[in-house]
């Protein structure tokens, strides 16, 4: 079985300051993984993808992750917080074991002060 | 270009009342997934189909809960006699092709907010 665990449920940061969102995932198999991105009232959005190539893996709107394999976790980054990055952040993950289904993790909300 | 659509966006039902929930997948994807999204929680899956066929319904939690996607394109989630604990944000999303794996993305529409009372 695969789960997802988000280690934070709320990242509170200042504009222009380093963001950091903490995901672990378990799975049976080689994973996929992914991170999406939830506005208030708008569909999930694909941030970006692992895809069991680079293990550091660039996505939209300068975030980044990387995927370690031997702490099972994928760390989302981004250098310099915007305040349009305020929304809720899903990490998420897929295996074969699972079919393909997604199996996302609680959500962290980020809050970005000015 | 038109993404997954869904509708109503929002629905108010009784205790007791069926519902029906549309979603309009992009046009050409073979799979369609349906996850439900209670307040504060990430999406769970319920059920998923391959053109018309449904491969895994293993996420829907009672036989309240009903599919379908006859002709391969769009599909209606279904739950009869709703109760409060099925108040949740419905999310469908659509992918490409069949398989699993991070080639086959999955593009989600806005979701319906059901509010039983």
């Amino acid at each position: 079985a695969q789960s997802v665990t988000q280690l934070d449920s709320h990242v509170s940061v200042s504009e222009g300051t380093p963001v950091l969102l903490r995901c672990n995932y378990s799975s049976s198999y080689s994973p996929s993984l992914f991170w999406y991105v939830q506005h208030p009232n708008k569909g999930l959005q694909l941030l970006l993808k692992y895809t069991s190539a680079a293990t550091l893996v660039k996505g939209i709107n300068g975030f980044e992750a990387e995927f370690k394999k031997s702490e099972t976790s994928f760390h989302l980054t981004k250098p310099s917080a915007h305040m349009s990055d305020a929304a809720e952040y899903f990490c998420v993950v897929s295996d074969l074991a699972a079919g393909n289904k997604l199996t996302f993790g609680g959500g962290t909300r980020v809050l970005v002060k000015p | 270009g038109a993404g997954v659509s869904q509708s109503p966006r929002y629905k108010v039902a009784k205790r007791g009342q069926d519902v029906a929930l549309r979603c309009d997948p992009i046009s050409g994807h073979v799979s369609l997934f349906w996850y439900q999204q209670a307040l504060g929680q990430g999406p769970e899956f319920l059920t998923y189909f391959q053109n018309e066929a449904q491969l895994d319904k293993s996420g829907l939690p009672s036989d309240r809960f009903f599919a379908e996607r006859p002709e391969g394109s769009v599909s209606t989630l279904k739950i009869q006699r709703t109760q409060q604990e099925d108040s949740a944000v419905y999310l469908c999303a659509s992918s490409y092709s069949g398989g699993g794996g991070a080639k086959n993305e999955q593009f989600f529409g806005p979701g319906t907010r059901l509010t039983v009372l």
